[in-house]
């Protein structure tokens, strides 16, 4: 099982341009997470979903869109990029909300120039 | 208030010795708490999570969880290298809350 699959892994992007982040979990799990993380802010959450369906905003969510377009896969977009969404990017999942604790893809490194 | 307080470290240990990471959470109706590993340039792993209060020992990791004084900690014994990383501890209240973690240095 590869678990929850992140793509692309980096990525430079102008200032303006717009990108799609990919997340995908083979788990069979029902919620599934968007966070940045910041030196010194740690993890935070961005959008999340709690079950196919539905999205709820969390806790940074302006300059970001999100969707889930099935219970595998739940999609992170930037309109318009902003130097200040350089940051690491982690989609997560779990079976439930909150749940036994999240499984993390490994990464999508931004920088926005 | 941070929601989850973790010093921000970094911790020296020496080879062999145990290790102890402490977190703080301000939810006192958090019911889940979580103990996180992140290597340098990786994503957070989850060694361990204890619901109750006491102690839950997996390996050479035991958690540690006292909820009458919103207290969570992680013991790391005979602590080696490999064991060099940002502990993040993570809270399920109403919401779920990540620390900014703490960075352990094992020393050989």
């Amino acid at each position: 099982n590869a678990g929850v699959t992140q793509t692309p892994k980096f990525q430079v992007l102008k200032t303006g341009q717009s990108m799609t982040l990919q997340c995908a979990q083979d788990m069979n799990h029902n919620s599934m997470y968007w966070y940045r993380q910041d030196p010194g802010m740690g993890l935070r959450l961005i959008y999340y979903s709690a079950s196919e369906g539905t999205t709820d905003k969390g806790e940074v969510p302006n300059g970001y869109n999100v969707s889930r377009l099935n219970k595998r896969e739940f999609s992170l977009r930037l309109e318009s990029a902003a130097p200040s969404q350089t940051s690491v990017y982690f989609c997560a999942s779990s079976e439930v909300p909150g749940g036994d604790g999240y499984t993390f893809g490994s990464g999508t490194r931004l920088t926005v120039v | 208030q941070k929601e989850v307080e973790q010093n921000s470290g970094p911790l020296s240990v020496p080879e062999g010795a145990i290790a102890s990471l402490n977190c703080t959470y301000s939810d006192r109706g958090s019911q889940s708490f979580f103990w996180y590993r992140q290597y340098s340039g990786k994503s957070p792993e989850l060694i361990m999570f204890i619901y109750s209060n006491g102690d839950k020992e997996d390996g050479r990791f035991t958690a540690q969880l006292n909820k009458a004084s919103q207290y969570v900690s992680l013991l790391i014994r005979d602590s080696q290298p490999s064991d060099s990383a940002t502990y993040l501890c993570a809270v399920l209240g109403n919401q779920f809350y990540f620390g900014t973690g703490t960075s352990l240095t094992v020393i050989p």
